[in-house]
């Protein structure tokens, strides 16, 4: 079974600055997915950004991307620019390639002061 | 075009009481999954279907839960007769299967408050 593990429960940043969110997963398989939800005070699980283990490049959306490390099993999410609005849960979760079931991590949350 | 949608968006209801959360999916999407989220759990995947059946349920706590897809964009998730302990926010999220990835795109969530 896989398992994702987000160490950092809670972190906080300035706004504008950058910050990066820590994810590491484990799994025998080759070809997999991974995903970074935010969810905000509202409870809403809103997909931030998306990463195909067979793709070398880092995934980007606008002021998010990622750091994927597939030998190292690392896939962390940085955030650049910080807003007010970036405040949320943030769920790191893995697919594998056979099936559509996520496992998600514990959570970071993070906060941004203004 | 509309994401998932769910209803209730809240509900208190009494212990021994049945409870229907309803969940329509995104127009086109054939896979459906109901979670639930705790502070004490996290997020728990409770069943999943594909194309109206279910596939996997192993994740539905006792038979005082079932989840039905009458139709292909509709789903309820019934408990009966609910619990304190079913206190939760409960998120369905609906993906186009076999696409690559399968993405999957989450409902606004009912919190439920069993008293």
């Amino acid at each position: 079974a896989q398992t994702v593990t987000q160490s950092q429960p809670e972190m906080s940043v300035q706004e504008a600055e950058t910050v990066t969110l820590s994810c590491t997963y484990d799994t025998s398989e080759n070809n997999y997915y991974l995903f970074w939800y935010k969810q905000p005070p509202s409870r809403q699980m809103i997909l931030v950004i998306r990463q195909e283990a067979y793709k070398q490049q880092n995934a980007t959306e606008n002021r998010f991307s990622v750091n994927f490390q597939k030998a190292a099993k690392s896939f962390s999410l940085k955030i650049s620019d910080s807003q007010l609005g970036d405040t949320a849960m943030y769920f790191c979760a893995f697919m594998n390639n056979a099936g559509n079931m996520l496992t998600f991590g514990g959570g970071t949350r993070l906060m941004v002061k203004p | 075009d509309a994401g998932v949608i769910q209803s209730p968006r809240h509900e208190v209801t009494e212990m021994g009481q049945e409870v229907t959360l309803r969940c329509k999916l995104i127009s086109g999407h054939n896979s459906l999954f109901w979670y639930r989220q705790t502070m004490m759990r996290g997020l728990e995947l409770l069943i999943y279907f594909n194309n109206n059946v279910p596939i996997d349920d192993s994740g539905m706590p006792e038979d005082r839960f079932s989840a039905k897809m009458p139709n292909a964009s509709f789903s309820t998730l019934k408990i009966q007769p609910s619990e304190p302990r079913d206190s939760a926010v409960y998120f369905c999220a609906s993906s186009l299967y076999k696409s690559f990835p399968e993405t999957q795109y989450f409902g606004p969530g009912t919190r439920l408050l069993v008293l």
